[in-house]
């Protein structure tokens, strides 16, 4: 089980702002890799992935994001976040079969 | 540019059959494993199905096993999702996902398709 808080993320345009994603188990691969992704989706939107192996930016991602972690407790950043940031962040797992995913963070202006 | 299409999406009323279809392009599809995901609208996300290159190794999750096949036509850069005895707890966004390459994991979704069951 993965479990995302907060739920909900007032936050100050450049201001940062962090989510946390712990599972319920160690995500650690028999590969010695953690699939841990972060994925975002904007209002209308379909997901967007932005981090994979924890700590990855995926192509095209603004490093004002990024991600770090291990074992079972997880974060991602926004070093200052921008309008275009608002919406819904889900970390997933991918390590156990099947994939899941966090309840969700919503990520909204003050 | 990785693109992925879904298609087929409708209302339908429960016991029901829909199939959905998956157009990729910008990218060698018969290398990539491909996934479906769902999500009701305002809800979250979950996994349905995987299946890898060849479509000869496929897994789904319990809620849709025995209900929902996948398929894919590498010759037509397309993956299917035929979706029989549909219920209501079905509704739902279907996502068309591209499984990673570099690890485990997806990449690329597409923009959804609308599938709503109800009487």
């Amino acid at each position: 089980v993965m479990t995302q808080t907060p739920l909900s993320s007032p936050v100050t345009l450049g201001q940062p702002a962090s989510i946390s994603c712990k599972s319920s188990q160690s995500l650690v691969h028999s590969s010695g890799n953690t699939y841990l992704s972060w994925l975002q989706q904007r209002p209308g939107q379909p997901p967007r992935l932005l981090i994979y192996k924890i700590s990855y930016r995926f192509s095209g991602v603004p490093d004002r994001f990024s991600g770090s972690g291990a074992g079972t407790n997880f974060t991602l950043k926004i070093s200052r976040v921008e309008p275009e940031d608002v919406g819904v962040y889900y970390c997933m797992q991918s390590t156990q079969f099947p994939d899941t995913f966090g309840q969700g963070t919503k990520l909204e202006i003050k | 540019e990785v693109q992925l299409v879904e298609s087929g999406g409708a209302l339908v009323q429960p016991g029901e059959s829909l199939r959905l279809s998956c157009a990729a392009s910008g990218f060698t599809f018969s290398d990539y494993w491909m996934h479906w995901v769902r999500q009701v609208p305002g809800k979250g996300l979950v996994w349905v199905s995987r299946m890898n290159t060849d479509g000869s190794h496929i897994t789904y999750a319990d809620s849709v096993k025995g209900r929902f096949t996948v398929s894919r036509d590498n010759a037509k850069n397309t993956q299917y999702l035929q979706m029989n005895s549909l219920r209501v707890e079905d509704t739902a966004l279907y996502y068309c996902v591209r499984g990673a390459q570099q690890w485990v994991g997806s990449d690329y979704w597409g923009q959804g398709a609308l599938v709503t069951v109800s009487s």
